[in-house]
């Protein structure tokens, strides 16, 4: 069974321009989420689609944004990028039911310079 | 927002010892989960432990769960070089694994 798949793995923006990341489940999971990881705040969690649909919003300012496909693949997109949008963006999909763990992908490094 | 600490940041310990880690939290959880991190890679979960549980066990992995104190800690027995990575405990308040809140982390090497 194929894990999940981030692509792409690495990617350097210019400050202001915007950014697709990319993020195919496991196949028959049907939530995504996606969550940011930098040095300064630590791991933390963006949003969450079901059935595409966003299900669950974390803290992030509305540049950041996301969607889901009929196929469960999800994308995130990034506008108008800051210099503190460089972080590792992780993506984890679940089966869904309770006591169920996520499983995540390798990540996409973004650099903004 | 992070959902508590972890302790201790670092912990380096010689092939063959005992690592413990533990981490608090704020919030009521439906189960708490622990994964590993290497080198700035994908989470690999290690161990999830329900709200009801208290203490659990995975070959070399030890976890237990005080929600009373809202804190939990993770035991690796015999480490190993390998074993060298960060562990993150993150809680889940719904059960569905998909809005995990994570702690703040604790890098461990393990040496030869």
């Amino acid at each position: 069974k194929a894990g999940v798949t981030q692509t792409p793995r690495y990617l350097i923006k210019t400050r202001g321009q915007q950014v697709t990341l990319s993020c195919s489940p496991i196949s028959g999971h049907r939530s995504v989420s996606w969550y940011q990881q930098t040095p300064g705040q630590g791991l933390q969690f963006l949003f969450e689609y079901f059935s595409e649909t966003q299900r669950n919003k974390g803290n992030f300012p509305g540049r950041f944004s996301g969607r889901q496909f009929s196929n469960s693949r999800s994308e995130m997109n990034v506008s108008t990028l800051e210099l503190g949008d460089s972080a590792l963006y992780l993506c984890a999909s679940t089966p869904g039911g309770g006591y169920t763990e996520a499983f995540f992908g390798q990540g996409t490094r973004l650099t903004v310079v | 927002s992070q959902q508590g600490e972890e302790d201790p940041q670092a912990l380096s310990i010689q092939e063959g010892e005992n690592a413990t880690m533990n981490c608090s939290y704020k919030t009521s959880i439906n189960n708490l989960q622990w994964y590993r991190q290497n080198s700035g890679r994908g989470l690999v979960h290690l161990i999830l432990i329900r709200s009801n549980e208290r203490e659990k066990h995975s070959g070399r992995l030890r976890v237990t769960l005080d929600t009373s104190k809202k804190s939990s800690s993770l035991l690796i027995t015999a480490s190993r070089a390998a074993d060298t990575a960060s562990y993150f405990c993150a809680t889940d308040p719904t059960g569905g694994g998909n809005k995990l809140t994570f702690g703040t982390g604790t890098q461990l090497k393990v040496e030869l």
